[in-house]
């Protein structure tokens, strides 16, 4: 067990709804990162938010938002879901901002019908 | 944008051989991280490391930073160790954060 936390597990829904990801760090972590994993894409960096600021961007789209609270949990918001977004979500919390090891939650699994 | 090579795709061997995975990619790092997935999906922090060489148990990680080169090796292989080994060099932030190889299916057969 990490310490991460990620709910719900598992998220069916359709295309063109908007669902809503949540991602509890371990305690103490200050950073958390976004992830999407799917079959063909493989694993890929999405967005990373410190101290509830954005820090990086990767390849996340328009569709797709996050946000950090002052609690320091996080939430990635996707919205007009397509077909393609069926993936692999994980949240990973660390300590610092960069260059440390990262910490992965269980991940949600979406299916977009 | 890194690419990222791992070497083998997919690697089925006995137990108790001496595994490795190699990764190489195209632009310099300070860091690379070792991560191992499971077959139900969940993802373990192996190594962080952005010099020389770290071991944790069975697990040997090594890195040449001038190289670009980062390899994992797994001594006394065991059927637990079947999983899917992905390296991923850190940028440090940016539009990148971590890029992932594609990942070495690993299989220990008793």
């Amino acid at each position: 067990d990490s310490g991460v936390t990620q709910t719900p597990k598992h998220l069916i829904t359709a295309t063109g709804q908007r669902v809503t990801l949540r991602c509890s760090p371990r305690s103490g972590d200050l950073s958390v990162y976004w992830y999407q994993q799917s079959l063909d894409q493989g694993l890929q960096f999405l967005i990373q938010y410190y101290n509830g600021e954005e820090r990086a961007k990767g390849n996340i789209l328009e569709r797709f938002s996050a946000q950090q609270f002052p609690d320091l949990h996080s939430e990635l918001n996707l919205s007009s879901l397509e077909l393609g977004d069926s993936a692999l979500y994980f949240c990973a919390s660390s300590v610092l901002s960069s260059y440390n090891e990262q910490f992965f939650g269980p991940g949600t699994r979406l299916t977009v019908l | 944008k890194n690419e990222v090579e791992q070497s083998p795709q997919n690697l089925t061997a006995q137990e108790g051989e001496f595994i490795t995975i190699n990764c190489s990619y195209s632009v310099g790092i300070s860091a690379l991280h070792w991560l191992q997935q499971h077959p139900g999906g969940g993802i373990v922090s192996l190594f962080m490391l952005s010099s020389g060489k770290k071991k944790h148990g069975r697990l040997i990680a090594t890195i040449n930073i001038q190289e670009k080169h980062s390899s994992l090796h797994i001594t006394a292989s065991h059927p637990r160790d079947s999983a899917v080994y992905i390296c991923a060099p850190d940028s440090g932030g940016g539009a990148d954060g971590l890029t992932f190889g594609k990942g070495t299916h690993l299989i220990i057969q008793p």
